[in-house]
């Protein structure tokens, strides 16, 4: 059974770097034609997709985040990564790591991030 | 980038009633690559559809998606308690994906 685990911090800092990690078990990040993805859920909104990495290595990225995000991924972990820098309280939201088979089909429970000071 | 547009916002039933949820693209969606997720606090989004018309592994047979283009409905024939949710459609056939702003589904 594939599974994704976020792990981070809770708090950060308004300006400041949010690292967020997400652990795979059941599959591997490498299997070709797959992604990974980053969304979010900000409270009171609605999803919003963050952006991908794929296998090999290249990532896409939603326009409107685009300038302060990185998405990699860490194969001899098994695991892939997202860094959203200059942080704001607008980055406040559960943010939850998934699967990319052409859809999001597993995702994480989801890790919760609050900017604040 | 494709704008989902998601009726009504919020939809108020009662358990065995019929839900129809809407989901309109800006453009047409390329393969008909529409998905629906079902979201409860504090749970992860359940993906329920996929290719517009295909319900993922378990997912019960209430529920069914039409549409094609630029319109897509998902329906829940007969609503059960567990169904109250929030939902979201998921356009993925632009390599940039996008999502609707959700429904949500109350208990009336």
């Amino acid at each position: 059974q594939v599974q994704l685990q976020e792990s981070g911090p809770g708090l950060v800092k308004p300006s400041q770097t949010l690292s967020l990690t997400c652990t795979v078990s059941g599959d591997s990040i490498t299997r070709g034609s797959y992604s990974w993805s980053w969304i979010r859920l900000p409270a009171g909104k609605g999803l919003e997709w963050i952006g991908r990495a794929y296998t090999t290595g290249s990532t896409t990225f939603n326009p409107s985040l685009k300038t302060r995000v990185t998405i990699s991924l860490d194969t001899s972990k098994n695991q892939f990564s997202l860094t959203l820098n200059s942080v704001t309280a607008a980055d406040t939201a559960v943010y939850y790591c998934a699967r990319d088979r052409l859809l999001l089909d597993v995702w994480g429970r989801g890790t919760t991030v609050t900017v604040s000071s | 980038e494709i704008v989902l547009t998601q009726s009504p916002g919020t939809l108020s039933l009662s358990p065995g009633e019929r839900a129809t949820l809407s989901c309109r693209a800006s453009q047409s969606v390329s393969s008909n690559y529409v998905a629906w997720y079902q979201k409860k606090p504090g749970q992860a989004p359940r993906l329920l559809i996929h290719g517009a018309s295909s319900r993922a592994t378990g997912i019960p047979d209430r529920f069914s998606c039409s549409g094609s283009g630029t319109d897509y409905t998902l329906t829940i024939s007969r609503l059960e308690a567990e169904d109250f949710a929030v939902y979201y459609c998921l356009q993925y056939g632009s390599s940039l994906y996008t999502f609707g702003q959700g429904t949500k589904l109350e208990i009336k």
